[in-house]
């Protein structure tokens, strides 16, 4: 079965510092990878998409993505952290089995980014 | 342009009673989803529509729900007789047939007393 998964449920990392949102998935055949930001009382904004190319992948914000499929993981970063960053955080992949429109989500992450 | 709007952005009702969410998609975008998100947890799909073909309902959990999109643009998610587990935010989202990043309309948050 398809699935996604993110593993932490909250990320906490000092401003200025690196951070990293982990995601793995699960699919037949090549995933197409999406990272979402929800803001507090917002809907999903895009961040950024892999569907081929370069295994490194750079969207809004300064954040990037790296894609690893042999460790089947899209893990999102970004090398100074702010304290606006704070907000939470999906990995979705395409649904390659039902319709190829559709987006499975994993969880989510909440990223508290502090002072 | 003007992003995918939804309406009403939050909505008390009680239970028994039925609700309708509204959706306006950013313009030319031909593909519209409704998905759920409860407290706590992720986006659950509920349906799907692609121009004019016949839409994907695989995930609408109970024959309560139903959805219809006019013209091929605004979409009205339609909940009968809510029962307080319907309780959450239901986003709409719109894309182009393809690259399918979706966008996402501010949500409706549903609340079932």
């Amino acid at each position: 079965a398809q699935s996604v998964a993110q593993p932490e449920d909250q990320v906490n990392v000092a401003e200025g510092n690196p951070l990293t949102v982990k995601c793995t998935y699960s699919v037949s055949g090549n995933p197409y990878l999406f990272w979402y930001v929800q803001y507090p009382n917002r809907g999903l904004q895009f961040l950024l998409k892999y569907i081929t190319g370069d295994n490194l992948v750079k969207g809004s914000y300064g954040f990037e993505a790296e894609f690893n499929k042999s460790q089947t993981s899209f893990h999102l970063k970004k090398p100074s952290a702010l304290v606006s960053d704070s907000a939470l955080y999906f990995c979705a992949v395409r649904d390659e089995e039902g319709g190829y429109n559709k987006l499975i989500f994993g969880a989510g992450t909440r990223l508290a980014v502090h002072p | 342009g003007a992003g995918v709007s939804q309406s009403p952005s939050n909505k008390v009702t009680e239970k028994g009673k039925d609700v309708e969410l509204r959706c306006d998609p950013i313009s030319g975008h031909t593909a519209l989803y409704w998905y759920r998100q409860s407290l706590g947890q992720g986006l659950e799909f509920l349906i799907y529509f692609q121009g004019n073909s016949a839409p994907d309902k695989s995930g609408l959990p109970s024959d309560r729900f139903s959805a219809e999109r006019t013209g091929g643009s605004v979409s009205t998610l339609t909940i009968q007789r809510t029962q307080q587990e319907d309780s959450a935010v239901y986003l709409c989202a719109s894309s182009l047939r393809t690259p399918p990043a979706q966008y996402f309309g501010p949500g409706t948050r549903l609340t079932v007393l």
